[in-house]
């Protein structure tokens, strides 16, 4: 079974450019989160959808960051503009349903360095 | 407010001793907690969870862990590690009950485990 798919895996470009990192959940998910991963704050959240409606938005750092959901099967998490300091690796999971016991299932991440 | 410890940044054991990477947790009513595990470069990876029922949790790759409602813990274990078992490990908690309660899972800062050969 196809996993979390994100792209790209790696991301390099100048301060102040826009970035979008793109996510397709396991199909048949409809949760779906996305975090940063850093070495100074560890794993944090983001912001997450149920059934392709942004629930929680409370670990977005920025306005500078937007997250959209427009199908069951995308969504994207777009920087802009970029900074140094957003240099991270950004994960995207999905769960089936929202209900507390259910895993989430992790992408491979991808990889952002603002230079 | 749910939070979750792992006290030991790196665990070092050797291939075939017994290996125990330890996890407290703290919520307002009663847990569901898990275990991740995350190889260089790689998302993380679900390994096992307790949601009721027996202590003992069996998952993946012969890990287990154990579930102490008294310490408020849930350590993750395996009989005979291997040198393929290192890697970074997370424990998460989110609380079980609804009412208010937020549906955010809360990660541990993760502890390093290496093997040695």
């Amino acid at each position: 079974d196809a996993g979390v798919i994100q792209s790209p895996r790696h991301e390099v470009t100048e301060m102040g450019q826009e970035v979008t990192l793109r996510c397709k959940p396991i199909s048949g998910h409809n949760s779906l989160f996305w975090y940063r991963q850093t070495m100074m704050r560890g794993l944090e959240l983001l912001i997450y959808f149920n059934n392709n409606v942004p629930i929680d938005d409370s670990g977005m750092p920025e306005d500078r960051f937007s997250a959209k959901m427009p199908n069951a099967s995308f969504s994207t998490l777009k920087i802009q503009p970029s900074e140094p300091r957003d240099s991270a690796v950004y994960f995207c999971a999905s769960s089936f349903r929202a209900e507390r016991n259910q895993p989430q299932h992790f992408g491979d991440g991808t990889r952002l360095s603002i230079l | 407010a749910q939070s979750v410890a792992q006290p030991e940044d790196q665990v070092n054991v050797a291939e075939g001793n017994p290996l125990t990477v330890k996890c407290t947790y703290s919520v307002s009513g009663n847990p569901y907690l898990f275990w991740y595990v995350q190889y260089p470069n790689r998302g993380l990876q679900f390994l096992l969870k307790y949601i009721t029922g027996d202590n003992l949790v069996k998952g993946s790759y012969g890990f287990e862990a154990e579930f102490n409602k008294s310490q408020t813990s849930f350590h993750l274990k395996k009989p005979s590690a291997l040198v393929s078992d290192s890697a970074l490990y997370f424990c998460a908690v989110r609380e079980a009950d609804y009412g208010g309660a937020t549906n955010k899972l809360i990660f541990g800062t993760g502890t390093l485990l290496a093997v040695q050969p």
